[in-house]
């Protein structure tokens, strides 16, 4: 079963910022946070990971909460070419990589 | 450039064949995976391997067998393809918590 709740899609205006939602509350410590995109009939794109502090790169952020039990990933301003599946997964590293159902964004004009 | 390699981009078997998709990657990852794709149901995973000759069960292992012999090779072998095993299917690899690469797909079609 997947670890992560996740909204099935969302809609964002192209220059605003695309806030994800992703509940796992059921992470124990040793697991870390993964984001990945799909853009329609490509292989899956890593965005960024964390364990318990916030990240940033030049994709995108990821704000963890305190008690690890939710996470949001941030593009902040979103252009077309964002439009795609977002995954949210959970695992240790020496891990199985598990995909869940992910958010479809569609970002919009 | 970090690469995953499949060996097809697009398949065409028949019922019955034994069916080999080959993955390779150039990056000494210990990591590798075999997903496949189909329409409402996301990736699943099919196996995972850790290591050399070591492998794990995906989520949907049932008519599929892999082999690991080398590091940088992960084949999945479908022992008698079947219809129900017409699907996009995607390898990746990763080294311990970094980020998994995926290959571009291969899509299966049984017939």
């Amino acid at each position: 079963d997947a670890k992560t709740t996740q909204p099935p899609s969302m809609d964002c205006a192209e220059g605003r910022a695309a806030n994800l939602p992703c509940n796992h509350s059921t992470i124990s410590g040793n697991e870390y946070v993964y984001w990945y995109r799909q853009i329609h009939s490509q292989g899956p794109q890593y965005i960024i990971h964390g364990l318990k502090n916030n990240e940033t790169n030049e994709m995108a952020s990821l704000i963890i909460t305190e008690d690890r039990k939710s996470s949001t990933l941030i593009l902040p301003h979103a252009t077309l070419r964002d439009t795609a599946v977002y995954y949210c997964i959970v695992r240790v590293y020496t891990d199985k990589l598990i995909f869940g159902t992910g958010t479809r964004l569609q970002v919009f004009p | 450039d970090v690469k995953v390699t499949q060996s097809s981009r697009y398949l065409v078997k028949r019922t019955g064949e034994k069916v080999f998709l080959e993955c390779v990657q150039d990056m000494d990852h210990e990591n590798m995976f075999w997903y496949r794709q189909d329409p409402g149901l996301g990736l699943r995973l099919i196996y995972f391997s850790y290591d050399v000759k070591m492998k794990e069960k995906g989520d949907i292992p049932e008519g599929y067998s892999v082999s690991r012999e080398k590091k940088e090779r992960f084949s999945l072998i479908l022992e008698s393809a079947s219809t129900n095993q017409t699907s996009m299917y995607l390898c990746a690899s990763s080294l311990g918590r970094a980020e998994a690469f995926f290959g571009q797909g291969t899509r299966l079609t049984v017939v």
